[in-house]
Protein backbone atom coordinates (compact mmCIF):
# COMPACT_ATOMS: atom_id res chain seq x y z
CA UNK A 1 0.00 0.00 0.00
CA UNK A 2 1.56 3.50 -1.08
CA UNK A 3 -0.70 5.45 1.18
CA UNK A 4 -2.23 7.14 -1.80
CA UNK A 5 -5.36 5.47 -2.33
CA UNK A 6 -7.38 6.10 -5.59
CA UNK A 7 -11.61 4.94 -6.17
CA UNK A 8 -12.93 3.18 -7.96
CA UNK A 9 -10.33 1.21 -9.22
CA UNK A 10 -12.32 0.37 -12.34
CA UNK A 11 -14.76 2.43 -13.90
CA UNK A 12 -17.04 1.95 -17.40
CA UNK A 13 -19.75 4.08 -18.53
CA UNK A 14 -20.73 5.55 -22.13
CA UNK A 15 -19.69 8.00 -24.59
CA UNK A 16 -21.80 11.61 -23.18
CA UNK A 17 -21.45 10.76 -19.48
CA UNK A 18 -19.85 11.90 -16.18
CA UNK A 19 -17.62 10.63 -13.75
CA UNK A 20 -15.69 11.10 -10.70
CA UNK A 21 -12.69 10.35 -9.89
CA UNK A 22 -11.30 9.89 -6.28
CA UNK A 23 -7.68 10.54 -4.42
CA UNK A 24 -7.26 10.35 -0.50
CA UNK A 25 -2.99 11.54 -0.39
CA UNK A 26 -0.52 10.22 1.82
CA UNK A 27 -1.02 11.29 4.78
CA UNK A 28 0.52 14.73 5.96
CA UNK A 29 1.32 15.45 1.62
CA UNK A 30 -0.08 19.06 0.57
CA UNK A 31 0.51 18.33 -3.08
CA UNK A 32 -1.76 16.14 -5.49
CA UNK A 33 -0.95 15.57 -9.08
CA UNK A 34 -3.20 13.76 -11.50
CA UNK A 35 -2.04 11.81 -14.50
CA UNK A 36 -3.45 10.14 -17.17
CA UNK A 37 -1.57 6.76 -19.02
CA UNK A 38 -3.04 5.94 -22.74
CA UNK A 39 -1.26 3.85 -24.70
CA UNK A 40 -0.56 6.40 -27.48
CA UNK A 41 0.22 9.61 -25.51
CA UNK A 42 1.86 7.89 -22.10
CA UNK A 43 1.99 9.47 -19.07
CA UNK A 44 0.62 12.76 -19.36
CA UNK A 45 0.44 15.54 -16.55
CA UNK A 46 -2.86 17.08 -15.70
CA UNK A 47 -3.19 19.05 -13.12
CA UNK A 48 -1.86 19.45 -9.53
CA UNK A 49 -2.96 21.12 -6.48
CA UNK A 50 -1.16 22.27 -3.58
CA UNK A 51 -3.55 22.60 -0.38
CA UNK A 52 -6.59 23.18 -1.71
CA UNK A 53 -5.20 25.48 -4.77
CA UNK A 54 -4.74 24.65 -8.19
CA UNK A 55 -0.75 25.21 -8.60
CA UNK A 56 0.02 23.80 -12.32
CA UNK A 57 -1.69 22.45 -14.97
CA UNK A 58 -1.05 20.38 -17.93
CA UNK A 59 -2.70 19.02 -20.97
CA UNK A 60 -5.88 18.74 -19.66
CA UNK A 61 -9.12 19.02 -21.38
CA UNK A 62 -11.74 21.71 -20.72
CA UNK A 63 -14.08 18.87 -20.18
CA UNK A 64 -12.18 17.80 -17.08
CA UNK A 65 -11.93 19.41 -14.23
CA UNK A 66 -10.63 18.89 -10.55
CA UNK A 67 -10.50 20.15 -6.65
CA UNK A 68 -8.80 19.83 -3.89
CA UNK A 69 -11.15 19.37 -0.49
CA UNK A 70 -9.74 20.91 2.65
CA UNK A 71 -9.32 17.30 3.93
CA UNK A 72 -6.61 17.49 1.27
CA UNK A 73 -8.38 14.41 -0.75
CA UNK A 74 -9.06 15.40 -4.62
CA UNK A 75 -11.57 14.58 -7.46
CA UNK A 76 -11.18 14.85 -10.71
CA UNK A 77 -14.39 15.28 -12.58
CA UNK A 78 -14.60 14.13 -16.69
CA UNK A 79 -17.88 15.06 -18.59
CA UNK A 80 -18.88 14.48 -21.81
CA UNK A 81 -17.02 11.27 -22.42
CA UNK A 82 -15.34 10.02 -25.46
CA UNK A 83 -14.08 7.03 -26.61
CA UNK A 84 -10.43 8.81 -26.71
CA UNK A 85 -10.95 9.33 -22.92
CA UNK A 86 -10.13 5.75 -21.98
CA UNK A 87 -7.17 5.45 -19.76
CA UNK A 88 -5.80 5.02 -16.96
CA UNK A 89 -5.63 7.67 -14.25
CA UNK A 90 -3.32 8.15 -11.79
CA UNK A 91 -2.95 10.21 -8.54
CA UNK A 92 0.14 11.15 -7.15
CA UNK A 93 0.85 12.86 -3.65
CA UNK A 94 3.90 14.79 -2.53
CA UNK A 95 4.93 16.45 0.58
CA UNK A 96 8.01 18.74 1.68
CA UNK A 97 10.94 16.42 0.52
CA UNK A 98 9.75 15.95 -2.87
CA UNK A 99 8.83 12.56 -2.88
CA UNK A 100 5.95 11.78 -5.12
CA UNK A 101 3.98 8.81 -4.05
CA UNK A 102 1.56 7.19 -6.97
CA UNK A 103 -1.71 5.61 -6.24
CA UNK A 104 -2.85 2.49 -7.48
CA UNK A 105 -4.95 4.20 -10.45
CA UNK A 106 -8.58 4.30 -11.53
CA UNK A 107 -9.32 2.07 -15.04
CA UNK A 108 -11.65 4.49 -17.09
CA UNK A 109 -13.20 2.66 -20.01
CA UNK A 110 -15.66 4.24 -22.37
CA UNK A 111 -18.36 2.58 -24.37
CA UNK B 1 10.19 23.06 -21.28
CA UNK B 2 11.55 19.99 -19.78
CA UNK B 3 11.44 16.18 -21.65
CA UNK B 4 12.57 12.84 -21.02
CA UNK B 5 14.00 10.59 -23.69
CA UNK B 6 14.11 6.94 -22.86
CA UNK B 7 15.50 5.56 -26.32
CA UNK B 8 15.04 2.06 -25.92
CA UNK B 9 11.32 0.94 -26.17
CA UNK B 10 11.87 -2.82 -25.31
CA UNK B 11 14.85 -4.42 -24.10
CA UNK B 12 15.36 -8.01 -23.27
CA UNK B 13 17.91 -9.49 -20.99
CA UNK B 14 18.85 -12.76 -19.67
CA UNK B 15 18.26 -13.71 -15.91
CA UNK B 16 21.17 -13.06 -14.20
CA UNK B 17 22.59 -10.83 -16.63
CA UNK B 18 23.56 -7.36 -15.78
CA UNK B 19 21.03 -4.30 -17.29
CA UNK B 20 21.03 -0.65 -18.50
CA UNK B 21 18.18 1.32 -19.28
CA UNK B 22 18.76 4.98 -20.86
CA UNK B 23 17.31 8.05 -19.91
CA UNK B 24 18.26 11.19 -21.09
CA UNK B 25 16.36 14.73 -20.10
CA UNK B 26 16.16 18.34 -21.07
CA UNK B 27 15.45 20.56 -18.00
CA UNK B 28 16.68 24.86 -17.63
CA UNK B 29 17.24 24.51 -13.87
CA UNK B 30 18.22 22.05 -11.92
CA UNK B 31 17.20 18.74 -12.40
CA UNK B 32 15.36 16.23 -9.63
CA UNK B 33 15.56 12.54 -11.45
CA UNK B 34 12.97 9.49 -10.53
CA UNK B 35 13.11 5.97 -12.02
CA UNK B 36 9.91 4.36 -11.17
CA UNK B 37 8.87 1.03 -12.45
CA UNK B 38 5.09 -0.30 -13.56
CA UNK B 39 3.37 -4.10 -13.55
CA UNK B 40 0.96 -4.42 -15.63
CA UNK B 41 -2.24 -3.39 -14.38
CA UNK B 42 -0.53 -2.05 -11.42
CA UNK B 43 0.55 1.46 -10.13
CA UNK B 44 4.22 2.80 -10.14
CA UNK B 45 6.34 2.41 -7.61
CA UNK B 46 9.08 4.43 -6.80
CA UNK B 47 12.66 2.76 -7.80
CA UNK B 48 15.17 5.62 -6.90
CA UNK B 49 15.35 9.32 -7.25
CA UNK B 50 17.94 12.18 -7.18
CA UNK B 51 18.06 15.32 -5.69
CA UNK B 52 21.28 16.40 -5.21
CA UNK B 53 24.48 14.97 -3.68
CA UNK B 54 26.59 11.78 -4.53
CA UNK B 55 25.77 11.21 -8.55
CA UNK B 56 25.30 7.41 -7.85
CA UNK B 57 21.81 6.57 -6.49
CA UNK B 58 21.20 3.00 -5.08
CA UNK B 59 17.24 2.26 -4.85
CA UNK B 60 15.10 -0.61 -4.26
CA UNK B 61 15.25 -3.89 -5.87
CA UNK B 62 19.39 -3.81 -6.36
CA UNK B 63 18.85 -0.85 -8.74
CA UNK B 64 21.30 1.73 -9.26
CA UNK B 65 21.06 4.99 -11.21
CA UNK B 66 23.99 7.55 -12.07
CA UNK B 67 23.21 11.08 -12.56
CA UNK B 68 26.09 12.58 -15.17
CA UNK B 69 25.35 16.30 -15.85
CA UNK B 70 27.60 16.85 -18.70
CA UNK B 71 25.46 14.32 -20.67
CA UNK B 72 21.84 15.26 -19.50
CA UNK B 73 21.68 11.39 -18.36
CA UNK B 74 20.37 9.23 -15.82
CA UNK B 75 21.10 5.56 -16.41
CA UNK B 76 19.23 2.97 -14.62
CA UNK B 77 21.46 -0.23 -14.31
CA UNK B 78 21.26 -3.65 -11.78
CA UNK B 79 24.13 -5.95 -12.06
CA UNK B 80 21.78 -9.37 -12.21
CA UNK B 81 18.51 -9.23 -13.24
CA UNK B 82 15.82 -11.57 -11.57
CA UNK B 83 12.96 -13.06 -13.96
CA UNK B 84 10.82 -10.80 -11.42
CA UNK B 85 12.04 -7.28 -12.65
CA UNK B 86 9.77 -7.80 -16.20
CA UNK B 87 8.12 -4.79 -16.35
CA UNK B 88 7.98 -1.52 -17.63
CA UNK B 89 10.67 1.38 -16.43
CA UNK B 90 9.79 4.82 -16.39
CA UNK B 91 12.47 7.70 -16.26
CA UNK B 92 11.43 11.42 -14.91
CA UNK B 93 12.43 14.71 -14.23
CA UNK B 94 11.10 17.33 -12.29
CA UNK B 95 12.04 21.25 -11.41
CA UNK B 96 13.10 22.68 -8.28
CA UNK B 97 10.45 21.91 -5.82
CA UNK B 98 9.13 24.96 -3.42
CA UNK B 99 6.60 24.41 -1.27
CA UNK B 100 3.96 23.87 -3.97
CA UNK B 101 5.99 21.02 -5.35
CA UNK B 102 6.62 20.43 -9.36
CA UNK B 103 5.38 18.10 -11.97
CA UNK B 104 7.12 15.43 -13.59
CA UNK B 105 7.66 14.52 -16.87
CA UNK B 106 8.14 11.05 -18.20
CA UNK B 107 9.64 9.07 -20.82
CA UNK B 108 7.87 6.85 -23.09
CA UNK B 109 8.91 4.00 -20.84
CA UNK B 110 11.36 1.04 -21.54
CA UNK B 111 9.39 -2.51 -21.84
CA UNK B 112 11.73 -5.10 -19.78
CA UNK B 113 11.86 -8.83 -20.48
CA UNK B 114 13.75 -11.54 -19.46
CA UNK B 115 14.54 -14.49 -20.66
CA UNK B 116 14.88 -17.38 -18.92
Amino acid sequence: DSGVTQTPKHLITATGQRVTLRCSPRSGDLSVYWYQQSLDQGLQFLIQYYNGEERAKGNILERFSAQQFPDLHSELNLSSLELGDSALYFCASSGRLGSYTFGSGTRLTVV
Amino acid sequence: AQSVTQPDIHITVSEGASLELRCNYSYGATPYLFWYVQSPGQGLQLLLKYFSGDTLVQGIKGFEAEFKRSQSSFNLRKPSVHWSDAAEYFCAVGGILTGGGNKLTFGTGTQLKVEL
